[in-house]
């Protein structure tokens, strides 16, 4: 049974850093996987898909790399603002499969 | 905005009662998800259909629950005999066969059971 995991569960940083999020996953056979973003009480917005033939994606101050021989995958987020105060979360599809499976999150908060 | 669209977007109602929420997708998506989450974990997967056809379903989708997309666009998911640990978001989620199953989702609908 896949399983996704992503530590930390909460991290509150000052804006203008560098931060990275972290994102493991059980099972190597994965077909993708995206990063979402979710506001309080909102749906979620997709941030990035990575393929798994791919090693990274950037989307302006957002890089997404993923390792899937180790497991891992890593949100990297430049020049931190007070607006991307939210909780990410990171969900692959297993090969074969159609469904999400999601990490429990990790809610940031960035501190003017 | 074409994005996914559901309604209602918040639904009170008492134990015991049945309650029904409807899921409009990006138009041209033919696969179509909902997930179900609770506070302070990650959404899980009740069902999918492609196009009219319902392909998966959960565990987590007892028989109290019933889903359908008749015509191969929007959805209804019917939960009947509400019970209060229903009370969750549900999320609708939409891909395109060939996109490498990228899901977007919609905005829930919160479900509180009295």
């Amino acid at each position: 049974k896949q399983e996704v995991t992503q530590i930390p569960a909460a991290l509150s940083v000052p804006e203008g850093e560098n931060l990275v999020l972290n994102c493991s996953f059980t099972d190597s056979a994965i077909y993708n996987l995206q990063w979402f973003r979710q506001d309080p009480g909102k749906g979620l917005t997709s941030l990035l898909l990575i393929q798994s033939s791919q090693r990274e994606q950037t989307s302006g101050r957002l890089n997404a790399s993923l390792d899937k021989s180790s497991g891992r995958s890593t949100l990297y987020i430049a020049a931190s603002q007070p607006g991307d105060s939210a909780t990410y979360l990171c969900a692959v599809i297993i090969s074969g499969a159609q469904k999400l499976v999601f990490g429990q999150g990790t809610r940031l908060t960035i501190n003017p | 905005d074409t994005g996914v669209s559901q309604d209602p977007r918040h639904k009170i109602t008492k134990r015991g009662q049945n309650v029904t929420f409807r899921c409009d997708p990006i138009s041209e998506h033919n696969r179509l998800y909902w997930y179900r989450q609770t506070l302070g974990q990650g959404p899980e997967f009740l069902t999918y259909f492609q196009n009219e056809a319902q392909l998966e379903k959960s565990r987590l989708l007892s028989d109290r629950f019933s889903a359908e997309r008749p015509k191969g666009s929007f959805s209804t998911l019917e939960i009947q005999r509400t019970e209060q640990g229903d009370s969750a978001m549900y999320l609708c989620a939409s891909s395109l066969v060939g996109s490498y199953n990228e899901q977007f989702f919609g905005p829930g609908t919160r479900l509180t059971v009295l």
